[in-house]
């Protein structure tokens, strides 16, 4: 596709559950970010790829959350044992190295 | 000093008015700059990107740069209520390039 690709764009899930997140970037874009954003606040940084160095990871709020880029290309946010406060819409954007950043549509988390 | 700092408003101007918003950044080796809108429930769009010293007009929007100052502006002309939306500042970091963003700011347009 021409944009970035989040799926799914809807997740409820139960508090302890494991999800899954993915985010298809926009091909030969070798940067990639994960954000967060709860209900009328800001963008929260979690992590960032860039080619072929090790992510910044310095957003990540706690051990529960993890991401891989698999081949430079799709990326993966788990976050494992749910928790209501995880409640958020996840988005991921991706751009070549000093150029703009498009964002997907996003996945709206609900944890019950 | 937070990376990317923005006035987060609301900022409330009547139609046809000159909307101004402000962006102060940190790290003074940033070499890329941009603004993007986002309007409640949607993903953030970008509207502008500025490179360089000065000035950028695009439309009723124009972006101004003082890396001297590290200072950023959005200024939007004629503002109509279909530009009623968070703005958010996006600003490269030195040496990684990762793009920061500011917390943004609320405008609220009046007809």
């Amino acid at each position: 596709g021409a944009g970035v690709s989040q799926s799914p764009s809807n997740k409820v899930t139960e508090k302890g559950k494991d999800v899954e997140l993915r985010c298809d970037p926009i091909s030969g874009h070798t940067a990639l970010y994960w954000y967060r954003q709860s209900l009328g606040q800001g963008l929260e940084f979690l992590i960032y790829f860039q080619g072929n160095s090790a992510p910044d990871k310095s957003g990540l709020p706690s051990d529960r959350f993890s991401a891989e880029r698999t081949g430079g290309s799709v990326s993966t946010l788990t976050i494992q044992r749910t928790q209501q406060e995880d409640s958020a819409v996840y988005l991921c954007a991706s751009s070549r190295i000093y150029t703009e950043a498009f964002f997907g549509q996003g996945t709206r988390l609900t944890v019950v | 000093q937070k990376e990317v700092e923005q006035n987060s408003g609301p900022l409330s101007v009547p139609e046809g008015a000159i909307a101004s918003l402000n962006c102060t950044y940190s790290d003074r080796v940033s070499q890329s700059f941009f603004w993007y809108r986002q309007y409640s429930g949607k993903s953030p769009e970008l509207i502008m990107s500025i490179y360089s010293n000065g000035d950028k007009e695009d439309g009723r929007f124009t972006a101004q740069l003082n890396k001297a100052s590290q200072y950023v502006s959005l200024l939007i002309r004629d503002s109509q209520p279909s530009d009623s939306a968070t703005y958010l500042c996006a600003v490269s970091k030195g040496g990684s390039e990762k793009l920061v963003f500011g917390k943004g700011t609320k405008l609220t347009v009046n007809p």
